[in-house]
């Protein structure tokens, strides 16, 4: 069974840094993009980042760019969002998501981001 | 980038209903199309993709049309474990954008 952990969300101020986490499982991590999604509070679905299987092509939105970073260890079959200079717009849920060719077929349960003083 | 506007926003339906919605992208995307149903606080399920295939598991009442720049899901028969939030996710060279949303309520 495929599973999906996130973990590393919490309150951070404005301008501050966190790195998120997702522990995947139940599948070949190494074979597949992954991506992560965001969702701020009462609103829809944003995708935020992809990251190929060779952890090299990286793929974001306009608004983290030069912000963000996505990564992945194969090894320990885990990928990471190393967020800097957050701002409050970057409050959410973010979602850990493999991609299953151009669509994500399988999501975690999400960790909540608070950015706010 | 690519837009993709949803309609209806909210959709009051009962069950037993045919209810549709449609995705509509602001240039062609071929049939890079997803469909995913969210329940409130649980993860986003994917339900259609390539814009008319079947994710393994999904009942037989969804189903997806469409390609270049307009799209349906279609229920054919609304149960009540259907009403939630459906999403639209088009998918093109490298990045990806979803719809605002529809939710579909009693």
């Amino acid at each position: 069974e495929v599973q999906l952990v996130e973990s590393g969300g919490g309150l951070v101020q404005p301008g501050g840094s966190l790195r998120l986490s997702c522990a995947a499982s139940g599948f070949t991590f190494s074979s597949y993009w992954m991506s992560w999604v965001r969702q701020a509070p009462g609103k829809g679905l944003e995708w935020v980042a992809n990251i190929k299987q060779d952890g090299i092509e990286k793929y974001y939105v306009d608004s983290v760019k030069g912000r963000f970073t996505i990564s992945r260890d194969n090894a320990k079959n885990s990928l990471y969002l190393q967020m800097n200079s957050l701002r409050a717009d970057d409050t959410a849920v973010y979602y850990c998501a493999r991609r299953g060719g151009s669509y994500h077929d399988s999501w975690g349960q999400g960790t909540l981001v608070t950015v706010s003083s | 980038d690519i837009q993709m506007t949803q309609s209806p926003s909210t959709l009051s339906a009962s069950v037993g209903d045919r209810v549709s919605i449609t995705c509509r992208a602001s240039q062609s995307i071929s049939s890079w199309l997803a469909w995913y149903q969210q329940k409130p606080g649980k993860a986003p399920k994917l339900l259609i993709y390539k814009a008319s295939s079947l994710e393994s598991g999904v009942p037989s009442r969804f189903s997806g049309s469409g390609s270049g720049t307009e799209f349906t899901l279609t229920i054919s028969s609304l149960q009540p474990d259907d009403f939630a939030t459906y999403y639209c996710q088009q998918y093109n060279s490298y990045s990806e954008t979803f719809g605002q949303g529809t939710k579909v309520e009693i």
